[in-house]
């Protein structure tokens, strides 16, 4: 079945740890996001991807970063995580790099960090 | 100000009842607007869109803009169970070029 996968499903993670959470996408979408999820607060954006090899700023990117190496992945990197990233984290795609596309959300990673 | 707020909820009604559930946004010059229907521990999905004023059909569901006021609607008709989940809505903003805005979600259950 087409679509967005993430991993991992859950993860708990100590603080000042490494962490990549894993996107991938078969619909061969040119762009890609990452969002996080916190009660009250919604979907943020934390970094995009209008096409492969090119990344950009969302609205709450300090503390992680990306990479889009091709089409299909777009991982997303904790350096060193802290207690305040824990959130739900969704990856999404589009095929066009407009805001007036459609975007589809993977299943999302729940990260716990202590 | 929020640039798109939306109430929390939780909002609960019987089944077969209409559910009405708003947003608000700030800038006037907003004008395509999209609701992300989230169930449990899943991702969102687009619902429905519409654009500018007026209202957009699609089964027991209806969108609905009011421009004049800065409000949007989704209408559910004949709630099922099924529809129990996080509705969002959304807008790419003024600019095609901007990324989407979430509103933070309001969370419906339909009780049997």
């Amino acid at each position: 079945i087409a679509g967005i996968t993430q991993a991992p499903t859950s993860q708990i993670l100590a603080a000042g740890r490494r962490m990549t959470l894993r996107c991938t996408q078969d619909m061969r979408h040119n762009a890609m996001y990452w969002y996080r999820q916190d009660l009250g607060l919604g979907l943020r954006l934390i970094h995009y991807s209008n096409t492969a090899g090119t990344t950009g700023k969302g609205e709450v990117p300090d503390g992680y970063s990306v990479s889009r190496a091709n089409t299909d992945d777009f991982p997303l990197t904790l350096a060193s995580a802290v207690p305040s990233q824990t959130s739900v984290y969704f990856c999404a795609s589009s095929q066009g790099a407009t805001s007036y596309n459609e975007q589809f959300f993977g299943p999302g990673t729940r990260l716990t960090v202590l | 100000q929020k640039e798109v707020e939306q109430d929390p909820g939780p909002l609960s009604v019987p089944e077969g009842a209409i559910v009405s559930l708003n947003c608000t946004y700030s800038n006037s010059a907003f004008q395509y607007f999209m609701w992300y229907r989230q169930y449990s521990r899943k991702g969102p999905e687009l619902l429905m869109y519409t654009y500018s004023s007026g209202n957009k059909e699609d089964g027991r569901f209806t969108a609905q803009v009011d421009k004049s006021s800065k409000y949007i609607s989704l209408f559910i008709r004949d709630s099922q169970p099924s529809d129990s989940a996080t509705y969002l809505c959304a807008t790419p903003g003024y600019s095609s070029a901007s990324k989407i805005i979430f509103g933070s979600g309001t969370r419906l259950s339909i009780r049997p």
